[in-house]
Order: C-alpha cells, then structure tokens, then sequence
C-alpha cells in the first residue's frame, strides 16, 4: 500500500499571500496524484487531478505540479474562501490513498 | 449536471452491520469509465478511502476492511451500495460517494474523484 505524506500539517497565511503545499509518496505514483480542498460540513471538492491538470470551473490561482513521488499545491493568491483542508491522493494502485491533510488557516 | 446523494442509517450499536446507500444522477455506472469510490472522514482524521466498484462490475477494497466491506451497484435504481458488518465505535464518520472518472488513454487508469455527495454520518455507539 502506497502511503502518503503532507507538510505542513497545517499553516496560517493571510489573504493575497502565495501558499505551497507538499505531498509526497512511498513509491513512484507517477502523475496519478490527485487534490482535494475540503470544508467543514462540505464535500470535498476536486481541485487538480494527473497531477497538473485543473479541474473545470476551478480557479487559475490554484496549480499542481510535481512527479514520480513529489508532489506540490501552490495557491498565488489566498482567497477568503480558500481557508480549508487539502488533501492529496495516489490513484497509481489500488487501494487509493490519502495524504493526512494540510489545513490553511487565516493568519 | 452530476449528483450524489448518500443515505443510510444515522445511528447504530456496535457489532451490527450498516448498509449506506449511494444514489446519483447525470451518469450511468454502466458507461465505460464511470466508476464509484466510497470514502470516510472520522472526527479530526483524514480522508480515507473505502472501496470502489467500475462499470465493469470490478470491485476494490481498502486493505484493512476489506474482511468487512462489500460494495455493489444497482443500475436500474442508479445507486451504488455499501455494507459495512462488525461496527465499532472507530468506524464512527461522514461518510461519502463520489464519481470516479478516468483520464483518457491512460494504462493503468488514471482515476480521479470529480464529483462527491456532501456524506452521511454514521455514529457508532450502544
């Protein structure tokens, strides 16, 4: 099982601020790696999935990039409603796996 | 436009089994490369994935749960089902259903989560 990790845990930024997170997994997942934003209460929502690619209807600001086992999320400029949990995900191999979230708060 | 919606009991005691059901509209689970995951969040954890089913009826289990889990769709009533035996106050979460898409032309599938339900919660207590 293909296991996921994610720095920071968790960080605070303010609005306008340029945020990265990373992901990275115990073995090559290639660019199966997707992200999520999450919200409490919400569903979870796609943001980037093959690494790179921007799912329709989501913001410019956000980009993916990143291969094999590392893996980044920037935000270029934190939105108010950007405030969340994200998420990483391996589709390489079954079972999928999670990374354990980042959460982005409001400094 | 594309919808989820998950149901199942909210409440339930230990050792029982639960069955939550997933029902959706705006595709059809028999499409080839339509696919649906089942995933859970626990209070103050992560996501974690549970089981997926594809449109060929292939199906796949989270490796600890696997003994506990089975998943399986109905396609004339569009849902997608899963049961759950053996609860324990652990398995307390949301939990939600999503449509799993392929990127085209990819080997082995590249699958991502385009779509997901808001979730259903599942308390765990006697």
């Amino acid at each position: 099982e293909i296991q996921m990790t994610q720095s920071p845990s968790s960080l605070s930024a303010s609005v306008g601020d340029s945020v990265t997170i990373t992901c990275r997994a115990s073995q090559s997942v290639g660019n199966y790696l997707n992200w999520y934003q999450h919200k409490p209460g919400k569903a979870p929502k796609l943001l980037i999935y093959a690494a790179s690619t921007l799912q329709s209807d989501v913001p410019s600001r956000f980009s993916g990039s990143g291969s094999r086992r590392d893996f980044t999320l920037t935000i270029s400029s934190l939105q108010p409603e950007d405030f969340a949990t994200y998420s990483c995900q391996q589709t390489y191999s079954m079972p999928f796996t999670f990374g354990p979230g980042t959460k982005v708060e409001i400094e | 436009q594309v919808t989820l919606s998950e149901s199942g009991p909210a409440l339930v005691k230990p050792t029982q089994t639960v069955t939550l059901t997933c029902t959706f509209s705006g595709f059809s689970v028999t499409t080839p490369g339509m696919c649906v995951s089942w995933i859970r969040q626990s209070p103050g954890k992560a996501l974690e994935w549970l089981a997926h089913i594809n449109w060929d009826d292939d199906k796949h289990y989270s490796t600890s749960l696997r003994t506990r889990l089975t998943i399986s769709k109905d396609t004339s009533k569009n849902q997608v089902v899963l049961t759950m035996t053996n609860l324990d106050p652990v398995d307390t979460a949301t939990y939600y259903c999503a449509r799993v898409m392929i990127v085209p032309g990819t080997a082995p599938y590249n699958y991502y989560m385009d779509v997901w339900g808001k979730g259903t919660t599942v308390t765990v207590s006697s």
